[in-house]
């Protein structure tokens, strides 16, 4: 099974200020169509998962343009430009390349 | 607008059964593959099951291997898990979500407890 290892699993930010998240795979999740199949995910309380990222880089509609996805192979990384209070919350990198899916720990944001 | 709405979890005593149901709306259902997920007290997201568009192919996590059972029925624009052996380990929220996890249900409870 492909294990997703995130980091920092606790991240204390400032509002108004840059967060970042690392997610690493212990396989390269570069399907053999070509595409990696590397999603983000936020978990907010009392709410259902909601998409963020999807293929590494690619915002899902309606979400804002402060939360970017980067990486390639093994390593990727999401990025919230300026944290508000509405981004509290958990979120998970879930790769989609192989069966079982998998996510990762889950890293929580906290003001 | 998109919508799934899952239904039919409660309270079961361990080795009992439950069947989950997932109705959905507002896109072409036969043409996308959807999953269950869950989420224990105190836990993080787990992937549980994935059945493909046509409902030939299904994928399931080890630990509900040989206790649950995904299916779909497309001509209700719905898909199902029949849960069986259930544990306590298996309380949780159960969520289905299309295939690339870009729409999800609100969740429905299942508790296993005597």
């Amino acid at each position: 099974d492909i294990v997703m290892t995130q980091t920092p699993l606790s991240s204390p930010v400032t509002l108004g200020q840059p967060a970042s998240i690392s997610c690493t795979s212990s396989q390269s999740l570069v399907h053999r169509d070509g595409n990696t199949y590397l999603s983000w995910l936020q978990k907010r309380p009392g709410q259902p998962p909601r998409l963020l990222i999807y293929k590494i880089s690619n915002r899902f509609s309606g979400v804002p343009d402060r939360f970017n996805g980067s990486g390639a192979g093994t390593d990727f990384t999401l990025r919230i430009s300026r944290v508000e209070a509405e981004d509290v919350g958990i979120y998970y990198c879930t790769q989609g390349t192989r069966f079982p899916r998998t996510f990762g720990q889950g890293t929580k944001l906290e003001i | 607008e998109v919508q799934l709405v899952d239904s039919g979890g409660g309270l079961v005593q361990p080795g009992g059964s439950l069947r989950l149901s997932c109705v959905a709306s507002g896109f072409t259902f036969s043409s996308l593959g959807m999953h269950w997920v869950r989420l224990a007290p105190g836990k993080g997201l787990e992937w549980v099951s994935y059945i493909d568009n046509s409902g030939t192919n299904e994928f399931y996590t080890d630990s509900v291997k040989g206790r649950f059972t995904i299916s779909r029925d497309n001509a209700k624009n719905s898909i199902y898990l029949q849960l069986s052996g259930l544990r306590a380990e298996d309380t949780a929220l159960y969520y289905c979500a299309t295939g690339a996890y870009d729409y999800w249900g609100r969740g429905t409870l299942v508790t296993v407890s005597s």
